[in-house]
């Protein structure tokens, strides 16, 4: 069975900080990797990882794909309130029924 | 970029009652149309998998006879939860796909079912 682990279920942090969410996978078919941040509707999509080792960036956020160990991280630094949400990590997995499985997610608290 | 929309928002049903929400690619046209279903503190399930004109794949554990859906064009696919009961109260998504590729899909803003 196709399955994502995401670790911390959740983190309370001050504002400033920085953050690392951990997402890592066992299935059988690995296309991509995926994390979306989820506030109170549909996921919105940060990144997408195929390749191991290349860094991914955007702002504060940054994410690598790490596939000899199955794992990525996400990072964030400087933190800041608006940072507030759920993290989510999916993997695309290809074949004749190509779809995203899903972690349970990281539940972000930035205080300020 | 691409956008998705669902109708309803939310929703507030009796006990046996249908519901049908209905998802729209708004700018583009979604070959695949992804149905998921997500529980307070839980991750988004995929439920189906649907093509523009053609029976959707069910994942394993989805009654398809309970949750109906149809992928008539391109831009639209209605999920309909028939004789819904309290346990199918949920927060329902969905999400376009192009080119079959799943990693490519964007993600329409929801449906809260409250079934009484």
């Amino acid at each position: 069975e196709d399955k994502v682990v995401q670790s911390p279920l959740s983190l309370v942090v001050h504002e400033g900080d920085t953050v690392t969410l951990n997402c890592s996978y066992e299935v059988t078919n690995f296309r991509s990797l995926l994390w979306y941040k989820q506030e109170k509707k549909a996921p919105t999509f940060l990144f997408m990882l195929t390749s191991s080792g290349i860094e991914k960036k955007s702002g504060r956020l940054s994410s690598i794909l790490d596939k000899k160990e199955l794992s990525s991280i996400l990072n964030i630094t400087a933190t800041q309130t608006g940072d507030s949400a759920i993290y989510l990590c999916a993997v695309g997995i290809k074949g004749g029924s190509e779809k995203l499985v899903f972690g349970k997610g990281t539940k972000l608290t930035v205080n300020p | 970029g691409a956008v998705v929309s669902q109708h309803p928002s939310w929703v507030i049903c009796k006990s046996g009652t249908s519901v049908k929400i209905e998802c729209r690619s708004l700018d583009f046209q979604a070959t695949t149309m992804f149905w998921y279903r997500q529980f307070p503190k839980q991750s988004l399930m995929l439920m189906a998998t649907s093509n523009e004109g053609s029976k959707a794949t069910y994942e394993q554990g989805v009654e398809k006879d309970k949750f109906l859906i149809n992928h008539a064009s391109l831009t639209l696919s209605t999920l309909t939860v028939t004789s819904a009961h309290p346990e199918d109260s949920s927060f329902y998504i969905c999400s376009g796909g192009v080119g079959g590729v799943a990693d490519t899909q964007y993600f329409g803003p929801g449906t809260r079912l409250t079934v009484l």
